[in-house]
């Protein structure tokens, strides 16, 4: 079993759309939660952080932990074809001195215009 | 500033043959890192670097060397490649954890690589 489970989708969304995008994890241990958005043929780069439980807003993204279910979410509202990408949870393991992030498979979202 | 880079964008190795990749970050990180991303797979961690001359490895090391000789370049090597290191390699840097948040990775652009 993997420490971090993602679908990997694809999702397709009509533009305006309210998506949600999911993780679980097996590790307890796990404090730093993130999510990664990757476009197409580029490196990820760094979307929204969490720590511990709770939620957390940006705009139109909303990130949410619930270590009682070990499950993370981001929340996407009026969604825009820009939006579209690769999305991957990441996830802080133990050993944090030395920043390991242990990364999901990544969801493809697409968003229709 | 440009961020990470790295080199080359695209090659194509036959079996056997050795090649390195190069990474460059211009943000003074102290940590640098190597993965690799297959489909299904998402981010392996090969190596990593928490600062000049030193090294370690992660979750995927069988095949690959690494050196960080300078604190802004971390070079990674195949020795005889093979075809299941087919893949799209990153590269990453960042602050040390105890740098306040500083748990954001930079990723580079990537490299694909095809071995035949």
């Amino acid at each position: 079993q993997k420490e971090v489970e993602q679908d990997p989708g694809p999702l397709s969304v009509p533009e305006g759309a309210i998506v949600s995008l999911n993780c679980t994890y097996s590790n307890s241990a796990f404090q730093y939660f993130m999510w990664y958005r990757q476009y197409s043929r580029k490196g990820p780069e760094l979307l929204m952080y969490t720590y511990s439980s709770g939620n957390k807003e940006d705009g139109r993204f909303t990130a949410q932990v619930d270590k009682s279910s070990k499950y993370i979410s981001l929340f996407i509202r009026d969604s825009q074809p820009s939006d579209s990408a690769t999305y991957l949870c990441a996830m802080l393991g133990y050993g944090g001195a030395t920043n390991k992030l242990i990364f999901g498979t990544g969801t493809l979202l697409a968003v229709q215009p | 500033n440009a961020g990470v880079t790295q080199t080359p964008k695209f090659r194509v190795l036959k079996t056997g043959q050795s090649m390195t990749l190069l990474c460059a970050q211009d943000m003074n990180h102290e940590y640098m890192y190597w993965y690799r991303q297959d489909p299904g797979m998402g981010l392996r961690l090969i190596h990593y670097s928490v600062g000049e001359g030193t090294t370690a490895k992660g979750e995927v090391p069988d095949g690959y060397n690494v050196s960080r000789l300078k604190k802004q370049n971390f070079l990674l090597g195949l020795e005889s490649a093979a075809p299941s290191q087919t893949s799209v390699y990153f590269c990453a840097s960042s602050y040390p954890p105890l740098a306040g948040w500083s748990y954001e990775q930079y990723f580079g652009p990537g490299t694909r690589l095809t071995v035949t």
